[in-house]
């Protein structure tokens, strides 16, 4: 079965930069488009960024743009977010989510479990 | 960027009984929505997309209808298991893709 797992997350200080993976089995990696979606503590879910199936198109949340940068690599079935400049609004849960191919139209039908990231000092 | 509104913003409703949960979008999103449940300290699950087909393996008795700005999801005779928060996300238009600020639906 589909199987997407995020690592990566932990505590860290404001201004400094974490990366997080997200490590998938079950399907075809290569051919699907995928999404960081995140929720900052009791509240709701808010858009990071897509990548493409093959990694040449990248879109990200205002947010987030400039300082994290959404990448692949398909021969190792991983996804990254890399996070520069974190801030203290930064701190969520940050979830991977696949499509179901690669149109970016479409709605993510699995996600992982989550990598908790908290900004603190 | 478009923007999605629930309501209400907490359900209360008894085991049996059938929940009706609203989303609304700034502009028209065609049929590009789909509705996700989420239960404590559980990833979002995908219930509905393309406004009205029900995800692989999601009850029959989750139906999503509506199209353009204007989008229901019904439970009918509500489970125990049904009790959670739901979002609704429009994928028209993006980026930003936008989630709705969730229904929370509660037992009675």
């Amino acid at each position: 079965q589909v199987q997407l797992v995020e690592s990566g997350g932990g505590v860290v200080q404001p201004g400094r930069s974490l990366r997080l993976s997200c490590a998938a089995s079950g399907f075809t990696f290569g051919n699907s488009a995928i999404h960081w979606v995140r929720q900052a503590p009791g509240k709701g879910l808010e858009w990071v960024a897509l990548i493409s199936y093959d990694g040449s198109t990248k879109y990200y949340a205002d947010s987030v743009r400039g300082r994290f940068t959404i990448s692949r690599d398909n021969s190792k079935n991983t996804l990254y977010l890399q996070m520069n400049s974190l801030r203290v609004e930064d701190t969520a849960v940050y979830y991977c989510a696949k499509n179901p191919g690669p149109r970016i139209v479409a709605a993510a039908d699995d996600w992982g479990q989550g990598t908790l990231v908290a900004v603190s000092s | 960027e478009i923007v999605m509104t629930q309501s209400p913003g907490t359900l209360s409703v008894s085991p049996g009984e059938r929940a009706t949960l609203s989303c609304r979008a700034s502009q028209s999103v065609a049929s590009n929505l789909a509705w996700y449940q989420q239960k404590p300290g559980q990833a979002p699950r995908l219930l509905i997309y393309g406004a009205s087909a029900r995800a692989t393996g999601i009850p029959a008795r989750f139906r999503g209808s509506g199209s353009g700005t204007e989008f229901t999801l019904t439970i009918s005779s509500l489970q125990s298991e049904d009790f959670a928060v739901y979002y609704c996300l429009q994928y028209n238009e993006w980026p930003p893709y936008s989630f709705g600020p969730g229904t929370k639906l509660e037992i009675k």
